[in-house]
């Protein structure tokens, strides 16, 4: 089976602080793909990264920093000194095979809120 | 370049109507995908095409829904006899598995609202 779990249903913080967004995944492949994007109140999902299974270095991109751990199979996602602009859905998603193709599983979604 | 566009943006129709979804992918993109969010929910999947040809057609509900995508571009999801647990906003993404293997980008989506 394959399944995306976000635990953090809500999120809140106050402008500056740091902020994790956990992601755990399922899957019996042994290839795969993480991916994660921001939905902010426009409703447009955004793509924010992609790693593949094979990959388990840690990514930095400004404030932003991914944390993929295979032993846990978790892929958590960091925002350093979060903005008011950080405050969207963010969603984890799974796409399972090798394949350049097929469909992703999405987690239920993490609601941050970023307060000025 | 233009991303993937959606229309209308908004839809709002009666128990029994059917409609139609329109997609307008990235340009020159070969892979199309439809999902259904529904509120508090994280987009699920549908149907995905390849070219012309529906390549997994899995998550389709049901016979009511289907879609098309007749010239490898722009593709229609269409919905016979709505019922009001079809309410959802709908998806549409694009990739270019040649190029950038698994990153599908999103259009705006559609509201479908069935009274």
């Amino acid at each position: 089976a394959q399944k995306v779990t976000q635990a953090q249903t809500e999120i809140s913080v106050v402008e500056k602080e740091d902020v994790t967004l956990d992601c755990v995944y399922e899957t019996r492949d042994t290839t795969y793909y993480l991916f994660w994007y921001k939905q902010p109140p426009s409703g447009e999902l955004v793509f924010l990264i992609r790693r593949n299974s094979f990959d388990e270095q840690n990514e930095i991109s400004g404030r932003y920093s991914w944390n993929f751990q295979k032993s846990t199979s978790s892929f958590n996602f960091t925002i350093t000194a979060s903005q008011v602009v950080d405050s969207a859905v963010y969603f984890c998603a799974l796409k399972p095979g090798g394949s350049t193709l097929g469909r992703l599983y999405f987690g239920r979604g993490t609601q941050l809120t970023v307060w000025p | 370049g233009a991303g993937v566009s959606q229309t209308p943006s908004n839809k709002v129709t009666e128990k029994g109507k059917y409609v139609e979804l329109r997609c307008d992918p990235i340009s020159g993109h070969t892979a199309l995908y439809w999902y259904r969010q529904s509120l508090g929910q994280g987009p699920e999947f549908l149907i995905y095409f390849q070219g012309t040809g529906a390549a997994d057609d899995s998550g389709l509900p049901n016979d009511r829904f289907f879609a098309v995508r007749p010239e490898g571009s722009v593709s229609t999801l269409k919905i016979q006899r709505t019922e009001r647990g079809d309410s959802a906003v709908y998806l549409c993404a694009s990739s270019l598995p040649e190029r950038s293997p698994d990153t599908q980008y999103f259009g705006p989506g559609t509201r479908l609202t069935v009274l």
